[in-house]
Formats: C-alpha cells, sequence, structure tokens
C-alpha cells in the first residue's frame, strides 16, 4: 500500500519558467491538501482539492499559482512565471475522509528557482 | 495574531528529562488538535491527537485547555531519537488544518 507519492523530489527552475509538482494520494484517499515550507518556517496551508473540486484555496497566492485533481490522475500545482520567493519544500497530503483530522504526507518536491 | 503559535526553541535538553511544550491557539471555535512531528525536512508525520480528557501514548503526554486556548506535549524519559521539530496542528474549521512554526527539540547524549 503505497503512501502519498510527491514528484519529482528536487525542481530546478529558472526565473520565468512554470514549475508542475505532482502528488498522488494514498490509495482510497479522496481529499488532497498543499502545504508550503519556507526554510526555518512552519507548513503553510494553499489549497484543499477533493477529485475534481477545489474546496479550498484561501492559502493559495492569488496569481500564478494553481491546482488541480482531475479524475484520473494525480494532483498538480502548477506555478507559472517562478519568481526566487517560490523556493520552497512543497508538500502534499492526502485524507480519508472529510472529517478525518489525520493527514498522510508525501516527501514533498523541494523547488529552487534560480 | 497567529492562528497558531508555538515558542520555535530551540529546546536542549539532556537524555532521559522530561521536557514539556505548549502552543496556543486563536479561535475557539476550533474543534481538533494535534501534535505531528517533522525531522530533518521530511515529512511531518502524525504523532498523536489530542483529546479533551488528555491522552496518553507511552511517553507522551497531550492535553488540551480550552479554557486559555493551549495545547500541551509532555515527553517523558526522553531519547536521542526524540530530537525533532514538534508541530501543533489545528482544525480551524473543516478541513483546514493550520500548522503551527513548530518547536525544535535536540535531546543530548
Amino acid at each position: 500500500n503505497a503512501g502519498v507519492m510527491q514528484n519529482p523530489r528536487h525542481l530546478v527552475r529558472r526565473r520565468g519558467q512554470e514549475a508542475r509538482l505532482r502528488c498522488s494520494p494514498m490509495k482510497g484517499h479522496s481529499h488532497v491538501y498543499w502545504y508550503r515550507q519556507l526554510p526555518e518556517e512552519g507548513l503553510k496551508f494553499m489549497v484543499y482539492l477533493q477529485k475534481e473540486n477545489i474546496i479550498d484555496e484561501s492559502g493559495m497566492p492569488k496569481e500564478r499559482f494553481s491546482a488541480e485533481f482531475p479524475k484520473e490522475g494525480p494532483s498538480i500545482l502548477r506555478i507559472q512565471q517562478v519568481v526566487r520567493g517560490d523556493s520552497a519544500a512543497y508538500f502534499c497530503a492526502s485524507s480519508a475522509g472529510a472529517t478525518s483530522g489525520k493527514l498522510f504526507f508525501g516527501s514533498g518536491t523541494q523547488l529552487s528557482v534560480l | 495574531r497567529k492562528e497558531v503559535e508555538q515558542d520555535p526553541g530551540p529546546f536542549n535538553v539532556p537524555e532521559g528529562a522530561t521536557v514539556a511544550f505548549n502552543c496556543t491557539y486563536s479561535n475557539s471555535a476550533s474543534q481538533s488538535f494535534f501534535w505531528y512531528r517533522q525531522d530533518c525536512r521530511k515529512e511531518p508525520k502524525l504523532l498523536m491527537s489530542v483529546y479533551s480528557s488528555g491522552n496518553e501514548d507511552g511517553r507522551f503526554t497531550a492535553q488540551l485547555n480550552r479554557a486559555s486556548q493551549y495545547i500541551s506535549l509532555l515527553i517523558r524519559d526522553s531519547k536521542l531519537s526524540d530530537s525533532a521539530t514538534y508541530l501543533c496542528v489545528v482544525n480551524i474549521e473543516a478541513q483546514k488544518l493550520v500548522f503551527g512554526q513548530g518547536t525544535r527539540l535536540t535531546i543530548n547524549p
């Protein structure tokens, strides 16, 4: 029973390029969350999705960031026209149900913007 | 005021000592509370849920004080392997879990 799978583990982009981060939840989980962690800081909530729906995107920057969780395939966090300040660890987590507070995290994607 | 606040530490304690840290939250309507552990920038992992009556899991004890809006984590007989960052997590609304900044703990031999 594979856990939450994120790829790539490390992603290097130049300023202005696009970054696409992928997350496959645990088998049987239909709730996906994205968090961002800057160096020496805690995890910041970005977005919560269920299959084909964005439930809460209150933590997403208004521009350049988008997320989706299609019916088939992984959840994607997309960052357009990356800037140096986007450099961070991006963690995806999944849960089994809407009322569960137990999150299972992936290993994260470390994004470095040159 | 931050939704969830923790003393970032670091806490440096000798092996075998007892250590405790608190976490305060601002939203009195918060429903659920958890402690997560994060090692060396790896993914966070659930350590334990925090129940109203307090709960214990081996050397770890978690307590909730709704009146003062804080939760606590106590670690007894600390081990070297307990060195990590401990994250206080509060379920603010629906499925939105808010993480504290984390408290860094180092257990020294």
